[in-house]
C-alpha cells in the first residue's frame, strides 16, 4: 500500500496570504489528523476528521480550518498567514476499525509540508 | 487536558549501548503510541501500545496503564537510531493525540 502523501512538500508565503495543504491517507483509512510542529511548541494537534466530519479540534484560532472529502482525502487551510505559522504541518491517517479482534488505531504520518511565512 | 512528560530530554549513547526512554501521563489514556522522527522530519510509528508489552527487533515497549507510564527500550543501539523519540496519547472516540516534547537521541559510532 502507498503511504500517506502530502502536497506540497515545501511552500513559501507572505504574511496575510492564505494557504491550502493536502493530505491523501493510506487506502482504506478513514481518520485523518493534522498536526503543527514548531521548535518552540513541539507537535500540536490541530484537528481530526472521520467520515467527512470533524470530531476533534485543538486549541488553534479560527484561521485554521480543514475538511475531509468522501474519498477520505483531507485539506487544511490557513487564512491571513502570520509569521508564527511557519512550521512543519503533518498529517496522519488511521484505519480506526476492527482488525484481528481489536481496534486498530495506529497512526501513520506523511512526510509533512514545510511552510515558511515571510 | 492530558499532559505528557518524556525523559530524558536528551541522550547520547555509544553504539552498542542500551537505553530506556520514559513517558508519563497526567491522566489515563487508552491509545498510546511511540514514534521515531528522523532528521528529515518523517515520523515513523514504532508501537501502538495502550497496555502490556510489545517487541519489534531491538526495540520493545511496555505500558503500565494503571500507573500512567510507558517505557521504550532500545537495545544494541545503532547510529541509525539517532533522532527524536516521541510518545503520544489520547482517548478513543476520535484522536486528540497529545505529544510529549520528545527525547533527542544521538548514537555515536
Amino acid at each position: 500500500k502507498a503511504g500517506v502523501t502530502q502536497t506540497p512538500r515545501y511552500l513559501i508565503k507572505t504574511r496575510g496570504q492564505q494557504v491550502t495543504l493536502s493530505c491523501s491517507p493510506i487506502s482504506g483509512h478513514r481518520s485523518v489528523s493534522w498536526y503543527q510542529q514548531t521548535p518552540g511548541q513541539g507537535l500540536q494537534f490541530l484537528f481530526e476528521y472521520f467520515s467527512e466530519t470533524q470530531r476533534n479540534k485543538g486549541n488553534f484560532p479560527g484561521r485554521f480550518s480543514g475538511r475531509q472529502f468522501s474519498n477520505s482525502r483531507s485539506e487544511m487551510n490557513v487564512s491571513t498567514l502570520e509569521l508564527g505559522d511557519s512550521a512543519l504541518y503533518l498529517c496522519a491517517s488511521s484505519y480506526l476499525g476492527l482488525a484481528g479482534g481489536t481496534t486498530e488505531e495506529t497512526q501513520y504520518f506523511g512526510p509533512g509540508t514545510r511552510l515558511l511565512v515571510l | 487536558g492530558i499532559q505528557v512528560e518524556q525523559s530524558p530530554p536528551d541522550l547520547i549513547l555509544q553504539e552498542g549501548a542500551n537505553s530506556t526512554l520514559r513517558c508519563n501521563f497526567s491522566d489515563s489514556v487508552n491509545n498510546l503510541q511511540w514514534f521515531h522522527q528522523n532528521p528529515w522530519g518523517q515520523l515513523i510509528n514504532l508501537f501502538y501500545i495502550p497496555s502490556g508489552t510489545k517487541q519489534n527487533g531491538r526495540l520493545s515497549a511496555t505500558t503500565v496503564a494503571t500507573e500512567r507510564y510507558s517505557l521504550l527500550y532500545i537495545s544494541s543501539s545503532q547510529t541509525t537510531d539517532s533522532g527524536v523519540y516521541f510518545c503520544a496519547g489520547g482517548n478513543t472516540g476520535g484522536f486528540k493525540t497529545i505529544f510529549g516534547a520528545g527525547t533527542r537521541l544521538f548514537v555515536k559510532a
